[in-house]
């Protein structure tokens, strides 16, 4: 059964913190994503990887950073936490042509 | 901007009715069209995917897709209210390292 995997559910944040989100996926997949879904605002792309080492920005990539040193590993990077950053965090991987995506359960991230 | 545009609903059917839920998109060389369902509090789930124009059934869905008016619709026939959830239309350029481009969603409400 396939399987994204993010490393927390709920996480709660202090403003000017540095937070990293982990995704870990089991499927050998190339490109994997990181959304943020906000009520009203859908699913908005925040940075995507196609390969290891590779990174391309989405919609929304100011105040994110990401890393992709392993194949199955995809982290996304808050460098300093804001209240505007608190959201559901959804963490997706594909295929070759990054179509068919598989979401992790999500992370609830909420900064204080 | 390539854009997905969705009603956002509600969407209001009886149980054993049919849902229509329609999506269209900007960006003319789409190739691949997709829809996922969402159940509140979980993550996307991908259910129909389709390529050329015409009809696709699976099960109780068919996805319908008409390229020349930019046009994706799914349908959901003898609804349950198990199938009360948002619909995710998504559009992919068919490319490698692109990533898809996902509408607002549409919330059905299957009432028994």
């Amino acid at each position: 059964d396939v399987k994204v995997t993010q490393s927390s559910r709920y996480l709660v944040k202090r403003t000017g913190e540095k937070v990293f989100l982990e995704c870990v996926q089991d499927m050998d997949h190339e490109n994997m994503f990181w959304y943020r879904q906000d009520p009203g605002l859908g699913l908005r792309l925040i940075y995507f990887s196609y390969d290891v080492k590779m990174k391309e920005k989405g919609d929304i990539p100011e105040g994110y950073s990401v890393s992709r040193e392993k194949k199955e590993r995809f982290s996304l990077i808050l460098e300093s936490a804001s209240t505007n950053q608190t959201s559901m965090y959804l963490c997706a991987s594909a295929g070759p042509l990054g179509e068919k995506l598989f979401f992790g359960s999500g992370t609830q991230l909420s900064v204080l | 901007q390539k854009e997905v545009e969705q009603n956002s609903g509600p969407l209001s059917v009886p149980e054993g009715a049919i849902a229509s839920l329609n999506c269209t998109y900007s960006d003319r060389v789409s190739q691949s069209f997709f829809w996922y369902r969402q159940y509140s509090g979980k993550s996307p789930e991908l259910i129909m995917s389709i390529y050329s124009n015409g009809d696709k059934e699976d099960g109780r869905f068919t996805a319908q897709l008409n390229k020349a008016s930019q046009y994706v619709s799914l349908l959901i026939r003898d609804s349950q209210p198990s199938d009360s959830a948002t619909y995710l239309c998504a559009v992919s350029s068919g490319q490698a390292g692109t990533a898809l481009i996902f509408g607002k969603g549409t919330t059905l409400s299957v009432s028994s």
